[in-house]
């Protein structure tokens, strides 16, 4: 079945460090992607999302490029904040209404 | 303003009874959906409606129950049949409920502790 699988955490970096959180995933169509962030204590927020292969998706200095070739949605940000640290979840559609989410990638901002 | 809401925030029960969470949106969305979120196992959906009057079991629908019988409403009870029932609920809703889902917006969770 499909199936989405994300680095583990927790990733710690200083600011305004690069960041890169992997994403690879499992699906026998052809999905559109996700990126939510969940701050804490608080439900999930859309990040970004891409619904065909090339597409880039970008939203707050985060991208990620749909990479049907090797499978992957990664997410970058050039310049990393205390504020964005969060839990990370990467996410694809499939059919009959369902997401699937990643377990979650826990990111550590050290001022 | 247009969202979703949980009620309550923080919430507790007493092994044995059951318990029913609220989730409402003014977005107008067909489908709604339940998620459970434990530490370190990321989200596992429950329950999910596409249209009124109707819903299907998810992953982990065990000891959980729902109804639609509102568009904007869609309540989960916890029961006693559940057999660890802490852990962070979050509903969720999408805009259409056609072959893929898009973009699901979230509820801000209630948490559950049974003590």
């Amino acid at each position: 079945g499909n199936s989405v699988t994300q680095m583990e955490g927790p990733v710690t970096l200083s600011e305004e460090a690069f960041l890169t959180i992997n994403c690879t995933y499992t699906a026998t169509g052809y999905p559109s992607l996700f990126w939510y962030v969940q701050y804490p204590g608080e439900g999930l927020q859309l990040l970004l999302k891409a619904t065909k292969a090339d597409d880039k998706g970008s939203n707050k200095g985060f991208e990620a490029t749909y990479r049907k070739e090797t499978t992957s949605f990664h997410l970058e940000k050039g310049s990393v904040q205390v504020s964005d640290s969060a839990v990370y979840f990467c996410a694809l559609s499939e059919r009959d209404d369902k997401i699937i989410f990643g377990k979650g990638t826990r990111l550590h901002i050290l001022p | 303003d247009g969202g979703i809401t949980q009620s309550p925030k923080y919430l507790f029960r007493k092994e044995g009874q059951n318990v029913t969470l609220s989730c409402e949106q003014n977005l107008n969305h067909d489908a709604m959906y339940w998620y459970r979120q434990d530490p370190g196992q990321g989200l596992r959906l429950i329950y999910y409606s596409q249209i009124v009057n109707d819903f299907q079991k998810g992953d982990i629908a065990e000891g959980y129950s729902v109804s639609r019988e509102k568009k904007e409403s869609f309540p989960l009870t916890v029961t006693s049949a559940q057999k660890n029932p802490t852990a962070f609920y979050l509903c969720a809703s999408s805009p259409w409920g056609g072959t893929y889902t898009d973009t699901q917006y979230f509820g801000p969770g209630t948490r559950l502790t049974v003590l």
